[in-house]
Order: C-alpha cells, then sequence, then structure tokens
C-alpha cells in the first residue's frame, strides 16, 4: 500500500510559467483535498473534492485549478505562476470525518 | 465560524521531561478536535482525535489530550519526551457539515534538547 503520493517533490518555475502537480491514492478515499503550508501559517485548504467528477473551492483557491477526472487522482494545476505560489503543496485523502491521510509533499519555488 | 489558536509558536524541552502543547479552540457546536504531527521533510499524519466520547483521549507515541468544554482547550500532553518527538504539531478542527473540511492551527515546533 502506497498511500497518498505526490508528483513531483521538487520543481522550480519561472513567473508565467505552468504547471500540474499530481496526487494518487490507492485507499478508495471519496474525499481529497490539496492544501498549501507556508511558515507560520499551519496548512490552508486550497480546493477539495467530494468524489469523481466533483471539485470545490477552499479557503485560497485563486490561480489554481484542480480536476477529479478518475478517483484515485486529483491534479492540481497552476496556469500562470506568480511568486507568491512558492510554497509546499501536501495533498491528502480521506473516508472518516477529520481522518485525513497525506503525502510527503511538493516543494515548489516560483522565480 | 470555528478556529483554533495554537498558543505557542515554539516549545523547547529536555529529554525525559514532560511535554505541553497548548490549543484553545473556538466553535458554535460540538467540535471535532485532532493533533496531526510533523516531522521534518514529512507529510502529516493523525496523532490522536477527539469525537465527544471520553473527554481524555490516547493517541500514538505515549501522547494524550484532554478536551475541556469550560476552558474551550485541547491541549496535547506527553509525560517523558523522547528525542524522536521533535517535529511540528497542528491542532485542527473538523468544519460541521463541512464535507470533511479540517481548519488547522498554525503550529507548535517542538525542540527536544538531550
Amino acid at each position: 500500500n502506497a498511500g497518498v503520493t505526490q508528483t513531483p517533490k521538487f520543481r522550480v518555475l519561472k513567473t508565467g510559467q505552468s504547471m500540474t502537480l499530481l496526487c494518487a491514492q490507492d485507499m478508495n478515499h471519496e474525499y481529497m483535498y490539496w492544501y498549501r503550508q507556508d511558515p507560520g501559517m499551519g496548512l490552508r485548504l486550497i480546493h477539495y473534492s467530494v468524489g469523481e467528477g466533483t471539485t470545490a473551492k477552499g479557503e485560497v483557491p485563486d490561480g489554481y485549478n484542480v480536476s477529479r477526472l478518475k478517483k484515485q487522482n486529483f491534479l492540481l494545476g497552476l496556469e500562470s505562476a506568480a511568486p507568491s505560489q512558492t510554497s509546499v503543496y501536501f495533498c491528502a485523502s480521506g473516508a472518516v470525518p477529520g481522518e485525513q491521510y497525506f503525502g510527503p509533499g511538493t516543494r515548489l519555488t516560483v522565480t | 465560524a470555528q478556529s483554533v489558536t495554537q498558543l505557542d509558536s515554539h516549545v523547547s524541552v529536555s529529554e525525559g521531561t514532560p511535554v505541553l502543547l497548548r490549543c484553545n479552540y473556538s466553535s458554535s457546536y460540538s467540535p471535532s478536535l485532532f493533533w496531526y504531527v510533523q516531522h521534518p521533510n514529512k507529510g502529516l499524519q493523525l496523532l490522536l482525535k477527539y469525537t465527544s466520547a471520553a473527554t481524555l483521549v490516547k493517541g500514538i507515541n505515549g501522547f494524550e489530550a484532554e478536551f475541556k468544554k469550560s476552558e474551550t482547550s485541547f491541549h496535547l500532553t506527553k509525560p517523558s519526551a523522547h528525542m524522536s518527538d521533535a517535529a511540528e504539531y497542528f491542532c485542527v478542527v473538523r468544519v460541521s457539515g463541512g464535507y470533511n473540511k479540517l481548519i488547522f492551527g498554525a503550529g507548535t515546533r517542538l525542540a527536544v534538547h538531550p
């Protein structure tokens, strides 16, 4: 059981470039989430999904898009990266309320 | 609105001494509260959870937390710190009716010295 995996682990982008972060889970969870973690701010929810084909905005959705075409995958896209999007991004999945399983994170730097 | 406040951004203890990480919550409803731990360069892991059963909750690695409604607190404790406990700890509240959405505190970084 791999749990929750994220690809890539590290990425450096120039301002204006685009990229997609991939999250995959093998636990058959309905709920999946994308967070960003910045120093002193805990984790903030970007977007989430309550099932295949559904997505919804979280606390800080601007500048990001998501898709959940398959139950096991949740993609996070940055169409035009900005330095303010430099952060560590975590994907999580869950089935039981409050219990979320996190991936190892993607460290993104936008220059 | 629901929220959590972690009262200390950094806590430093000696190995073998007790650990206390403080968390206050705000909620109009009976809250579901959690503590998550993040070791360096890792994802977060669930440590323990309170969901309106027993007010003293035991978690993994010897940690426990007590829900005190009168004080709106959910402090995390451990009787004796181990070097491997050095990590960042997050107090978390589940948004009621919110599709399992969580709100995280800012985190407390625990340092353990020999």
